[in-house]
């Protein structure tokens, strides 16, 4: 199976701030990677697909890159609103997995 | 409204079954691929399993932790999906989520999930 690492598992940040979320797989993944985000009792919510496709209705804040086996998620401009906890999740190949999750804390 | 609905969850013992339930609405159901995803008590996600669609001949695919317990069905006559969960463990406790995987059409498609239920909690404990 291929392994998904985040880093960092957790990030204090600001409101206003820029904030990069690094994914790195155990092999390469080309493109096939996708970002959610989950807040608290919530189901998670699609942000990124194909590494760096915006999904509808997600701000521009947000994005995404890389290819292969390292990959980030950006949020240029933190909102309250933002904090969360992200996922990101091949679809290379079966089984998909996600990575382990990084908590978005308020500082 | 395009929205799936997780039901059938509740407390079993180990070694027991259960079957869960999404039922969707809004979108043309025999289309999509759809996948189970679950998440145990405060970790997290970790995705069970896929069902393709009638033209990808219902083909099923299963993550290692439950191949040969679990079995993803679906009847699209009735917009609905299935997971029958078999000789349950004590780690099998989580959310399971349904959740809707994006059609693909041409161009960079790595089959995302874009629609999610609100899940429904299993708890296997004696």
């Amino acid at each position: 199976d291929i392994q998904m690492t985040q880093s960092p598992s957790s990030l204090s940040a600001s409101v206003g701030d820029r904030v990069t979320i690094t994914c790195r797989a155990s092999q390469s993944i080309n493109y096939y990677l996708n970002w959610y985000q989950q807040k608290p009792g919530k189901a998670p919510k699609l942000l990124i697909y194909a590494a760096s496709s915006l999904q509808s209705g997600v701000p521009s804040s947000f994005s995404g890159s890389g290819s292969g086996t390292d990959f980030t998620l950006t949020i240029s401009s933190l909102q309250p609103e933002d904090f969360a906890t992200y996922y990101c999740q091949q679809t290379y190949s079966a089984p998909s997995t996600f990575g382990q999750g990084t908590n978005l804390e308020i500082k | 409204e395009v929205q799936v609905v997780e039901s059938g969850g509740g407390l079993v013992q180990p070694g027991g079954s259960l079957r869960l339930s999404c039922a969707a609405s809004g979108f043309t159901f025999s289309d999509h691929y759809m996948d189970w995803v679950r998440q145990a008590p405060g970790k997290g996600l970790e995705w069970v399993g896929r069902i393709k669609n009638k033209a990808n001949s219902y083909t099923t695919e299963y993550a290692a932790s439950v191949k040969g317990r679990f079995t993803i069905s679906r009847d699209d006559s009735k917009n609905s999906l299935y997971l029958q969960m078999n000789s349950l463990k004590t780690e099998d406790t989580a959310v399971y989520y349904c959740a809707r995987v994006v059609l693909c059409s041409g161009g960079r498609c790595p089959r995302p999930m874009d629609v999610w239920g609100e899940g429904t909690t299993v708890a296997v404990s004696s």
